[in-house]
């Protein structure tokens, strides 16, 4: 099984704080990143999807991919309670078809 | 917002039993897969599914998982003779492959309980 290194926290910010995400790996074949949200026995709820190395943004949510160096972020702005929850990364080699290889999450709390 | 629908949300069955568990995924996506995530740990892929075939597994997904697609709309689990450490959350996605990907959209879940 490909591997995908995501520290587990958990991390407490206040309201309004910067949020940055990480997620390292080592299967250079992966193309296809992506950052789901999940909350207490739910379903990942998908986030961002991004192909190959850049940033994408999307309201308060950034995402980066460093594929030179194997890497990957997630940043969310002015953070709020509601987005208290656990952030997987995920990747894949190609579009759809195969294995999403996930991390194991990383919670999140962000306190009023 | 399209979304993929999974029934039922928790089920309890005896070891040894047989359980089926059912997704409806998005209607113009056209790869299908099942994955599951043990409590505390990370989710897991078991199985994908296109153009009516496997086209992937893992090695958890061994001879007693199948998956079918019975007809035009449903996507199936089943698990032939349930052990306690098939407890677990499984989670059915799809995705839309090929120009206007947008990535995997999984559902909210079935919560399996073994005893």
């Amino acid at each position: 099984q490909k591997e995908v290194e995501q520290d587990p926290g958990p991390l407490s910010v206040p309201e309004g704080a910067i949020v940055s995400l990480n997620c390292t790996y080592s299967n250079s074949a992966f193309q296809y990143f992506m950052w789901y949200r999940q909350y207490s026995r739910k379903g990942p709820e998908l986030l961002m999807y991004t192909y190959s190395s850049g940033n994408k943004e999307d309201g308060r949510f950034t995402a980066q991919v460093d594929k030179s160096s194997k890497y990957i972020s997630l940043f969310i702005r002015d953070s709020q309670p509601s987005d208290s929850a656990t952030y997987l990364c995920a990747m894949s080699a190609v579009q759809a078809g195969t294995a999403l290889i996930f991390g194991k999450g990383t919670t999140l709390s962000v306190s009023s | 917002e399209p979304e993929v629908t999974q029934t039922p949300s928790h089920q309890v069955t005896q070891m040894g039993q047989e359980v089926i568990l059912r997704c409806v995924p998005i209607s113009n996506h056209l790869y299908f897969y099942w994955y599951r995530q043990i409590l505390g740990q990370k989710v897991e892929f078991l199985v994908s599914f296109y153009n009516n075939e496997i086209s992937e597994k893992s090695e958890i997904f061994d001879d007693q998982f199948s998956v079918e697609r019975p007809d035009g709309s449903n996507f199936t689990l089943k698990i032939r003779s349930t052990k306690l450490e098939d407890s677990a959350m499984y989670f059915c996605a799809s995705s839309r492959g090929g120009q206007g990907a947008s990535g995997y959209t999984f559902g909210s879940g079935t919560r399996l309980t073994v005893v």
